[in-house]
Order: structure tokens, then C-alpha cells, then sequence
């Protein structure tokens, strides 16, 4: 069964300053999709960031960049000049084999602190 | 543009009873998936639907059943509810169906079965 292994439960970081969510993926597939996805106190699902596997440049939006370490099947999302609005829950998701489901993680609590 | 959105927020119903929850693509949106989230399993995939069509299912047992109208407004329906179906049911839409589409979050029925 493919997986998604988010190894940090939760997290903590200062305003301003920049920290690192880990992702481990399993998947046989050739082609797919990573993604991560943020989960405020509202309860929406929020995308945050998307990267295809056969390409080699990380994606990055805005604040928010990762590192994608394909024969590792790692994918970390880095959060810079963190802001007290990025608390929530962050969940890293692939995509399946029948490409139509996403796998995600347990997810990881960030928390902004001033 | 409206977001996607889920109706009820909230539902209480008590074992054996049946419930339907209701949910609004994104204006456009073709495709439609459902979700189940408690704390002890994390995000799991329901189904999928596209052009009225099921497309993809997870596995959940028969009680669990959806569908989508011509206007690509979904419903889920659990009947003979169990106390273990006490869950958030996030709902999904993207403009197509396929992998890597990016999935646009409501902000979820909260299903409490007493």
C-alpha cells in the first residue's frame, strides 16, 4: 500500500523566523503528484503547494518552498518569515496509483509563536 | 467566485440512523470527492465522481454511497451509522478529473453518531 509518513507531530516556530515540515512518500509510479495541503482551526483544506515528480526544479509559492528528493521519496515544505495565520495543521499528500485519490500524511501541528 | 460548499456543518444522529450530506463544487468544477477524517485514521479517500459517474472508490464498506447531479452538486449518504463513522466528510471538486488536479477543500460536515 502506498504511504505518506509525516515523522514530526507537531512543531513550533517563532514569527518571522523559517522552519521545515518533513514528508517521506512509497509509491511505485513513475509519474505523480506531491502536494501539501494546510488544515486551519476553520477546518478547510487549503493548498498550499504543488510539485510534479518529473520535474526536477522545486516548486515554490511565495513563503512557501520545498525540497524535493526524488530517489529519496522525500518531499519537505519549507515555511519562511513564518506569520501567526500559518498556525494550523499541514498534511503532505501523494497521489495514487489510481491517480484519482490522494494519499495524505498524519499530518503535522505548526505553531506560530510571537 | 464561491468556494466550495458543504451542508450541514454540524449533524448529530444517533447508531442505525441514516444521513445524507450535501456539497457544492466550485462553479465549473467537473469532478467531485469525498473524504473521511478522524484523528485515529487521518484522511481517507471515499469516491470520486465525474460526469455523474463514480469513478473511483476507497475502501469503505457498501453503507457508504454518493452521487453526483448534472450540475456537479454531490451527496453522500451513510446508512445504518455506527459510532465509528463519527468523522469529518470533507468534500472536494477540481476542474477535471485526473491525476495531479489541484482539489479545492469545503470546510467539512462534522458527523457526531451517539
Amino acid at each position: 500500500a502506498q504511504t505518506v509518513t509525516q515523522s514530526q507531530p507537531e512543531m513550533s516556530v517563532q514569527e518571522a523566523e523559517t522552519v521545515t515540515l518533513s514528508c517521506t512518500y512509497d509509491t511505485s509510479e513513475n509519474n505523480y503528484y506531491l502536494f501539501w495541503y494546510k488544515q486551519p482551526p476553520s477546518r478547510q483544506m487549503i493548498l498550499v503547494i504543488r510539485q510534479e515528480a518529473y520535474k526536477q526544479q522545486n516548486a515554490t509559492e511565495n513563503r512557501f518552498s520545498v525540497n524535493f528528493q526524488k530517489a529519496a521519496k522525500s518531499f519537505s515544505l519549507k515555511i519562511s518569515d513564518s506569520q501567526l495565520g500559518d498556525t494550523a495543521m499541514y498534511f503532505c499528500a501523494s497521489t495514487s496509483n489510481s491517480g484519482y485519490a490522494l494519499n495524505f500524511g498524519k499530518g503535522t501541528s505548526l505553531l506560530v509563536t510571537p | 467566485k464561491a468556494g466550495v460548499t458543504q451542508t450541514p456543518r454540524y449533524l448529530i444522529k444517533t447508531r442505525g440512523q441514516q444521513v445524507t450530506l450535501s456539497c457544492s463544487p466550485i462553479s465549473g468544477h467537473r469532478s467531485v470527492s469525498w473524504y473521511q477524517q478522524t484523528p485515529g485514521q487521518g484522511l481517507q479517500f471515499l469516491f470520486e465522481y465525474f460526469s455523474e459517474t463514480q469513478r473511483n472508490k476507497g475502501n469503505f464498506p457498501g453503507r457508504f454511497s454518493g452521487r453526483q447531479f448534472s450540475n456537479s452538486r454531490s451527496e453522500m449518504n451513510v446508512s445504518t451509522l455506527e459510532l465509528g463513522d463519527s468523522a469529518l466528510y470533507l468534500c472536494a471538486s477540481s476542474l477535471e478529473q485526473g491525476s495531479g488536479e489541484k482539489l479545492f477543500f469545503g470546510s467539512g460536515t462534522q458527523l457526531s453518531v451517539l
